[in-house]
């Protein structure tokens, strides 16, 4: 298995670009979800998907759109990037709910200048 | 809304010293779990603590959750190089959610 995969692995944006992260999961897992790790602000949600078609915001949404057609993918689209959305950006799965064990793809490096 | 408290949120060590890294809710915690992040890569599992008073051991790391279900521990026994990284802690939170801790950043000097 590969596990969860994301692409790309870095990226450098210019304010009011937009673009798509990817993740993919070949695990079956029904719970994905994005994180964006900031120093010292540790992991923060972004959104989060409980099953295909299913997806809600977590603790930080705005900027960003998802979507969750299949169980496999659940990519991250930034509408109009700006210098704040500089970080570093995880996509993770779980068997089952939001508090199984999280399975952490290898993160997309944005800047956004 | 629910937070997981984790301190110290940097330590520095002289290997073959001991670390610790503690979490705090305020809250019942259905659950805590810990990860590992090393420099440069993405959080890795380490464990998962569901009942109260739990004491599990990972070869020299010591995990435990609070009687009452709102603070958990990590504690590194002769601190390795290999062990340099971030350390998270989880909780469980009453909304069916899973709270990171802000991580723990440990640094080993040979």
């Amino acid at each position: 298995n590969a596990g969860v995969t994301q692409t790309p692995k870095f990226q450098v944006l210019k304010t009011g670009q937009s673009m798509t992260l990817q993740c993919a999961q070949d695990m079956n897992h029904e719970y994905m979800s994005w994180y964006r790790q900031d120093p010292g602000m540790g992991l923060r949600l972004i959104h989060y998907s409980v099953g295909a078609g299913i997806t809600d915001q977590g603790e930080v949404p705005n900027g960003y759109n998802v979507s969750r057609s299949t169980t496999e993918d659940f990519p991250l689209r930034l509408l109009s990037a700006a210098p704040s959305q500089t970080s570093v950006y995880f996509c993770a799965s779980s068997y089952g709910t939001s508090q199984g064990t999280q399975y952490f793809g290898p993160g997309t490096r944005l800047t956004v200048l | 809304g629910q937070q997981v408290m984790q301190i110290p949120q940097y330590q520095h060590v002289q290997e073959g010293e001991d670390f610790t890294t503690y979490c705090n809710s305020s809250t019942t915690l259905s659950n805590i779990q810990w990860y590992k992040q090393r420099p440069g890569g993405h959080p890795v599992f380490l464990i998962q603590l569901v009942k109260s008073g739990e004491v599990k051991k990972q070869k020299r790391l010591t995990f435990q959750f609070g009687e009452a279900k709102k603070n958990s521990s990590l504690h590194i026994t002769a601190t390795q190089t290999t062990d340099v990284g971030t350390y998270f802690c989880a909780g469980g939170g009453s909304q069916g959610n899973l709270i990171f801790g802000k991580g723990t950043k440990l640094s080993v000097k040979p």
